[in-house]
């Protein structure tokens, strides 16, 4: 079946520090791939998504590109501010964000000032 | 705000107890899914309905079960609970499935204790 595998945290950075969060995936077809932040105490938000292969997803100065050769959907963030502390899930799904999402194990990031 | 109500957000109760709970989706989502959020599983897929009937089953237990109602807010009931079953229990909608270009929006979840 499908599945996500991720980065094992936790993973603290300094502020303004170069931030990647790796994300490969094994499924059949062609998944739209996501990444959800799921800061403390608040439910799960989407971050970005890319449904095809070398979309690229990017939202908040977060970038990830669909890599199919590689099956690969890293998180990457040039500097990263104190605010971006949460944990960050990669995700998978059939057809376009509308069916069941397959989670990877999250991250926990911390930003330290 | 997502837009999708989860209530109770906090359920203590203990072993061999049934509870329920309910989920809300954002007006006009005809769409909802359950996960489960726990230490030892991580996220897991539970159980999506839509329109009222269910679509997709995922690693559901024998001893919960859910339905979505006509108006189409869902419940997801728990029953037989044991200590494993405490988790964070969140629900979320979504317009149709198979719509490009939508998301799914998550509630806060239900955070369930189980004694």
């Amino acid at each position: 079946g499908d599945s996500v595998t991720q980065m094992e945290g936790p993973v603290t950075l300094s502020e303004e520090a170069f931030l990647t969060i790796n994300c490969t995936y094994t499924a059949t077809g062609y998944p739209s791939l996501f990444w959800y932040v799921q800061y403390p105490g608040e439910g799960l938000q989407l971050l970005l998504k890319a449904t095809k292969a070398d979309d690229k997803g990017s939202n908040k100065g977060f970038e990830a590109t669909y890599r199919k050769e590689t099956t690969s959907f890293h998180l990457e963030k040039g500097s990263v501010q104190v605010s971006d502390s949460a944990v960050y899930f990669c995700a998978l799904s059939d057809h376009f964000g509308n069916e069941k999402l397959t989670f990877g194990t999250g991250t926990r990031l911390t930003i330290i000032p | 705000d997502s837009g999708v109500t989860q209530t109770p957000k906090h359920l203590i109760t203990a072993t061999g107890q049934r509870v329920t709970l309910r989920c809300s989706p954002r007006s006009g989502d005809l769409s909802v899914y359950w996960y489960q959020q726990s230490l030892d599983q991580g996220l897991q897929f539970l159980i999506q309905y839509y329109n009222g009937e269910e679509r997709a089953k995922g690693n559901i237990l024998e001893r919960f079960s859910a339905q979505q109602f006509p108006d189409l807010h869902s419940e997801l009931n728990l029953s037989s609970l044991e200590l494993g079953d405490s988790a964070l229990y969140f629900c979320a909608s979504s317009v149709a499935p198979g719509t490009q270009n939508t998301e799914a929006f998550f509630g806060q979840g239900t955070r369930l204790t189980v004694v």
